[in-house]
């Protein structure tokens, strides 16, 4: 089946730790976005790639890092500079040449601090 | 800072009566229009898109756009206990169409039955 796979699903985060979250679509979208969403909140936006080898900040891109060289592919590493990490990470995509097109999410990476 | 709003709620419906969640944004350059139901402790799943003014059916949802008042809407007809979630109005502030959506904080939708 096409789709969006997020892994793990829960993730707990020691301080001091980088940590890095999986997202892999077999969809052949060349779009791809992290998204962060807190209790009782929206999503906001993290990173985001439109094609291998490139990538944007978000709006709150400060203490995480990604990378884009697989274009199915799109791994986001918390990082020890992120002080308050605990939250809900979706990964999404959707197919660029189609841009208005909606994204679709996977099922998501709960991450919590020991 | 562009953004999207919407009342967070709880908005409480009858079960069979329509529910009726509103979003407003702030870029007038916006042209894409989203509308996802989370379940809690779920991922968003989509739910309706609308690109140009006016209403889009499909089943028992309506999305209504009003560009010139910078509100759209969604209308669930004969609401069901199921439809209990939160909705989240997704739009597409930043211009191109792939560089990520900005989302309101969402609707906690109570049906009662």
């Amino acid at each position: 089946d096409g789709g969006i796979t997020q892994s793990p699903k829960y993730l707990f985060r020691k301080e001091g730790q980088n940590v890095t979250l999986s997202c892999e679509q077999n969809l052949n979208h060349d779009a791809m976005y992290w998204y962060r969403q807190d209790p009782g909140q929206g999503l906001r936006l993290i990173y985001y790639s439109q094609i291998v080898n490139d990538f944007q900040k978000g709006d709150i891109a400060e203490g995480y890092s990604v990378s884009r060289e697989k274009k199915e592919s799109f791994p986001l590493t918390v990082t020890s500079a992120q002080k308050n990490p605990t939250a809900f990470y979706l990964c999404a995509s959707n197919p660029l040449v189609h841009s208005n097109q909606p994204q679709h999410f996977g099922d998501g990476t709960r991450l919590s601090i020991l | 800072q562009k953004e999207v709003e919407q009342n967070s709620g709880p908005l409480s419906v009858p079960e069979g009566a329509i529910a009726s969640l509103n979003c407003t944004y702030s870029d007038r350059g916006s042209q894409s229009f989203f509308w996802y139901r989370q379940y809690s402790g779920k991922s968003p799943e989509l739910i309706m898109s609308i690109y140009s003014n006016g209403d889009k059916e499909d089943g028992r949802f309506t999305a209504q756009l009003n560009k010139a008042s910078q509100y759209v809407s969604l209308l669930i007809r004969d609401s069901q206990p199921s439809d209990s979630a939160t909705y989240l109005c997704a739009v597409n502030i930043r211009g191109g169409g792939a560089d990520g959506l900005t989302f309101g904080k969402g609707t906690h939708l109570i049906i009662q039955p």
